[in-house]
């Protein structure tokens, strides 16, 4: 069965340290992979797309690794912050039409 | 205009009533979406609306029954729910409405609570 996991405990972490996130699959051949960022109560929000021929992909504090061999994308904040704690889903799309299937989350707390 | 609304912010309803969440976007996006997120959960697609035809139901009960009035609008009408439909419901957008490796934009969600 298709399974997209992603770390089950919080993440506890201090200011300033690098959080790094996990997202692993299995039976699912995404063309693309993409890490939103969701605070409670509230809606996702877009932080990066990665494509299954890119290695790596960076904005500002945030990096995203894609190995589509090890079916496994890792999510790395550099210099992090209180306001970095939130939950972080990653999310796979097949391509060829816009349909997002959802990892499990990971809730990340950065204590100051 | 980067922004997905969503009316009403809560809603509590017995298992009886007819309801209605409505989403609105002004983006010019051709692809709309329903998802359902249960609490601790990660949200679950419901209904994909593509140039404002239904694309994707996910065999979501008949109880929900979605609407695209036109490209800036979409509904949920709701009724004879069950308590277990109680959820956070979330809007989506997104520019391109048949191909993938399009970003999501997500309103902020109906706080559904069936009685």
């Amino acid at each position: 069965s298709q399974k997209i996991e992603q770390n089950s405990e919080a993440l506890n972490i201090q200011e300033g340290k690098t959080a790094t996130l996990t997202c692993n699959y299995t039976n699912y051949s995404p063309a693309y992979l993409q890490w939103y960022r969701q605070d409670p109560g509230r809606g996702p929000v877009f932080l990066l797309l990665i494509r299954e021929n890119e290695k790596e992909k960076r904005k500002e504090r945030l990096k995203v690794t894609f190995d589509t061999t090890l079916k496994q994308s890792l999510f790395h904040i550099t210099a992090s912050q209180p306001a970095d704690s939130a939950t972080y889903l990653c999310a796979l799309d097949k391509g060829g039409f816009q349909k997002l299937v959802f990892g499990t989350g990971t809730r990340l707390l950065v204590s100051p | 205009d980067t922004e997905v609304t969503q009316t009403p912010k809560h809603l509590v309803m017995g298992m009886t009533n007819k309801k209605s969440l409505k989403c609105e976007q002004h983006m010019g996006h051709r692809a709309m979406y329903w998802y359902k997120q249960k609490a601790k959960k990660p949200p679950e697609l419901m209904f994909v609306y593509s140039y404002e035809k239904l694309s994707i139901n996910e065999s979501v009960p008949s109880r929900f029954s979605p609407e695209c009035p036109n490209s800036s609008l979409l509904n949920l009408h709701l009724h004879a729910l069950q308590p277990e439909d109680s959820a956070l419901y979330l809007c989506a957008s997104s520019r391109r409405g048949s191909e993938g490796g399009d970003t999501q934009y997500f309103g902020p969600g109906t706080r559904l609570t069936v009685l």
